[in-house]
């Protein structure tokens, strides 16, 4: 099946510091991928929709300035966190679909990454 | 306000036991919902989707039911076993937001 790659698993940065996460989807193209958040004992949160080629959309109240997401290929989005603090210590998500399927799906599963696990000291 | 809601928020049961694990949708408006596992520190397993106009889906031990006019859905775990300890998650998908609406989630123990 189709496999979405994430990396790395696991990043521990200073305060202050950027963080890049990485999503690839490695046998698809992707033409849009979620990324997610999520904290302990909490649901995911939807933070923004990554279209290749384009700008990303964000959803309310995620600062776009702060969380850069770039997906300059089919097969990769980038996840940026700019200057990192302790509260945005969380676990990152990403998922794809592949093109020429309907949002959200039309009847075939979603393909998640691993995840991140983000930790600000 | 679009919100999904999972009942219990933990649940641990003896091996072999059937259990019934909970979703309920505050917008009955869903294009499809679909249930998955975590386990920890660990990404997104899909398990089963549901199209809006289905009523159940099976998978091997697994079983799940889709009652739009009520606004839930239940999975069906038969015979449970250790290996099926993970927090369980489902997540309604709205085609008119495009959004994916995720509960937030059972964490389900299997004593051996």
């Amino acid at each position: 099946g189709a496999v979405v790659s994430q990396h790395p698993s696991r990043v521990i940065c200073k305060s202050g510091t950027s963080v890049k996460i990485e999503c690839r989807s490695l046998d698809f193209q992707a033409t849009t991928m979620f990324w997610y958040r999520q904290f302990p004992k909490q649901s995911l949160m939807l933070m923004a929709t990554s279209n290749e080629g384009s700008k990303a959309t964000y959803e309310q109240g995620v600062e776009k300035d702060k969380f850069l997401i770039n997906h300059a290929s089919l097969t990769l989005s980038t996840l940026t966190v700019t200057s990192a603090h302790p509260e945005d210590s969380s676990f990152y998500i990403c998922s794809a679909r592949q093109p020429g399927q309907s949002y959200p799906y039309s009847g075939n599963t979603i393909y998640f990454g691993e995840g991140s696990w983000l930790t600000v000291v | 306000k679009q919100e999904v809601t999972q009942i219990p928020a933990a649940l641990s049961v003896p091996e072999g036991e059937n259990l019934v694990l909970n979703c309920s949708f505050t917008d009955s408006a869903i294009y499809n919902l679909q249930w998955f596992r975590q386990d920890p520190g660990k990404g997104l397993t899909s398990l089963l989707l549901i199209q809006s106009s289905q009523r159940e889906q099976t998978s091997g031990r697994l079983n799940a039911s889709l009652d739009k006019s009520s606004g839930r859905s239940t999975l069906y775990i038969a015979a449970s076993q250790p290996g099926d300890s993970a927090t369980y998650l489902c997540a309604s998908f709205y085609s008119s937001a495009s959004k994916i609406i995720f509960g937030s989630g059972t964490r389900l123990s299997i004593r051996p």
